[in-house]
């Protein structure tokens, strides 16, 4: 299956580290990205290529992944890091596609 | 400034057509694969299609093959999605997004624009 799974809700306290998981098929081969999308704004890329980070992005944010499944760690969350987060890859079917995960929506208490 | 602007969108009638446009600035526009990428009201991305920089390869997501044309006009920096036979889950925010990959691995759609939102409704 070409399906990628996020759990739907995660809740954190502010300051503490979180973990956000992905798991599917297409991460046994293909490595993930992960982007931040904030109410009414466009995604932003937090990480790609499993654990690359882009410029700008705050080193808090950091991805590893193992098998089936990719994670994102984002370390000391801040108030401002509350989003909804998507994993993404190749697709384990044809690699000129990509697909999303269902999307992680992070709350920090 | 590198950026991506959508323009296009608006109400079309269950069945209908609509082309929605991006215009590219600030970078090498030939140089990169191109997304389309979509957002139904309160749901999550759905990866829409990609293509090629020169134009010739094309991708579709099952749901739209068919119905839907990703083009590209690299001369005017312009990246296209004709939309026909449109139905109601069509009803989403529509991105444009840059393509990259520097592994076999891996991509990611490393800048988006804002989106333009398409209602398919009567």
């Amino acid at each position: 299956s070409s399906d990628l799974t996020q759990d739907p809700a995660v809740s954190v306290a502010l300051g503490q580290t979180v973990t956000i998981t992905c798991q599917g098929d297409s991460l046994t081969k293909y490595y993930a990205s992960w982007y931040q999308q904030k109410p009414g704004q466009a995604p932003v890329v937090v990480i790609f290529g499993l654990h690359n980070r882009p410029s700008g992005i705050p080193d808090r944010f950091s991805g590893s992944g193992s098998g089936n499944t990719a994670s994102l760690i984002i370390t000391g969350v801040q108030a401002e890091d509350e989003a909804d987060f998507y994993c993404c890859s190749r697709d384990i079917n044809n690699n000129n596609r990509v697909v999303f995960g269902g999307g992680t929506r992070l709350t920090v208490l | 400034d590198v950026q991506l602007v959508e323009s296009g969108g608006g109400l079309v009638q269950p069945g209908g057509s609509l082309r929605v446009s991006c215009v590219a600035s600030g970078f090498t526009f030939n140089n990169f694969w191109m997304s389309w990428v979509r957002q139904s009201p309160g749901k999550g991305l759905e990866w829409v299609a990609n293509i090629h920089q020169d134009g010739n390869e094309k991708f579709y997501v099952d749901s739209v093959r068919g119905r839907f044309t990703i083009s590209r006009d690299n001369a005017r920096n312009s990246l296209y999605l004709q939309m026909n036979s449109l139905r109601g889950d069509d009803t989403a925010v529509y991105y444009c997004a840059r393509l990259r990959s520097s592994s076999w691995r891996y991509n990611w759609l490393d800048l988006w624009g804002h989106g333009t939102l398409v209602t398919v409704s009567s």
